[in-house]
């Protein structure tokens, strides 16, 4: 069955401090999508990142990055020189092929702190 | 382009009322999927519509229900309201169908069920 975990519930660090957000997820599925997306304060959620289960490069996009490992289920997603603005919550996600349907994780709160 | 627009931002209804929430996607987009986030079940998808019809279906019982005009505009009905039933209700489009791609969401309804 599919699973995505976050284990982290909340975390605080400085700014400008590196922060590493954890998402392991399950599934049965050879053909999947991974996602990563930000909800801010005004509450709609912001696409971040799509990854498929064949694609296994890591990404960088500015100060973000990603490292999708699929030998440990692992897609975690690191933000260098945090800001004030990162503040939000961060969802993984996975959908499978098979059933195209999407399961979030609980979510990770981020608080940067100025 | 506008984004995703729902509506009301806010409602407040009583145990065994029913209630319409509405979301215009973006402009071309044709599919358009419904979310449910609380805080204890976390964010769960609750249908997809596309094309005037419904694609993709989560695990809610059958008190929620939704359709899709010819315009690509969504509705979400949810009948008999529970106090459970209070939630952030968010929508999201994509311009191709399917759970696997990248979906840009609305600010959501919140909803309070009293």
């Amino acid at each position: 069955a599919q699973k995505v975990t976050q284990a982290q519930t909340e975390i605080s660090v400085v700014e400008k401090e590196d922060v590493t957000l954890d998402c392991v997820y399950e599934t049965r599925d050879t053909t999947y999508y991974l996602f990563w997306y930000k909800q801010p304060p005004s509450g709609e959620l912001v696409f971040l990142i799509r990854r498929n289960s064949f694609d296994e490069q890591n990404e960088i996009s500015g100060r973000y990055s990603w490292n999708f490992q699929k030998s440990t289920s692992s897609f975690n997603f690191t933000i260098t020189a945090s800001q004030v603005v990162d503040s939000a919550v961060y969802f993984c996600a996975l959908s499978e092929d098979r059933d195209d349907k999407i399961i979030f994780g609980k979510g990770t709160r981020l608080h940067i702190l100025p | 382009k506008a984004g995703v627009t729902q509506t009301p931002r806010y409602l407040i209804k009583t145990r065994g009322q029913q209630v319409t929430l509405s979301c215009s996607p973006i402009s071309g987009h044709r599919s358009v999927s419904w979310y449910q986030q609380t805080p204890g079940q976390g964010l769960q998808f609750l249908f997809e519509y596309f094309s005037e019809t419904q694609r993709n279906k989560g695990n809610f019982p059958g008190r929620f229900s939704g359709r899709q005009f010819s315009n690509s505009r969504s509705e979400m009905n949810v009948s008999t309201l529970e106090l459970g039933d209070s939630a952030l209700y968010l929508c999201a489009s994509s311009s191709v169908q399917g759970m696997n791609t990248e979906a840009f969401f609305g600010q959501g309804t919140r909803l309070t069920v009293v």
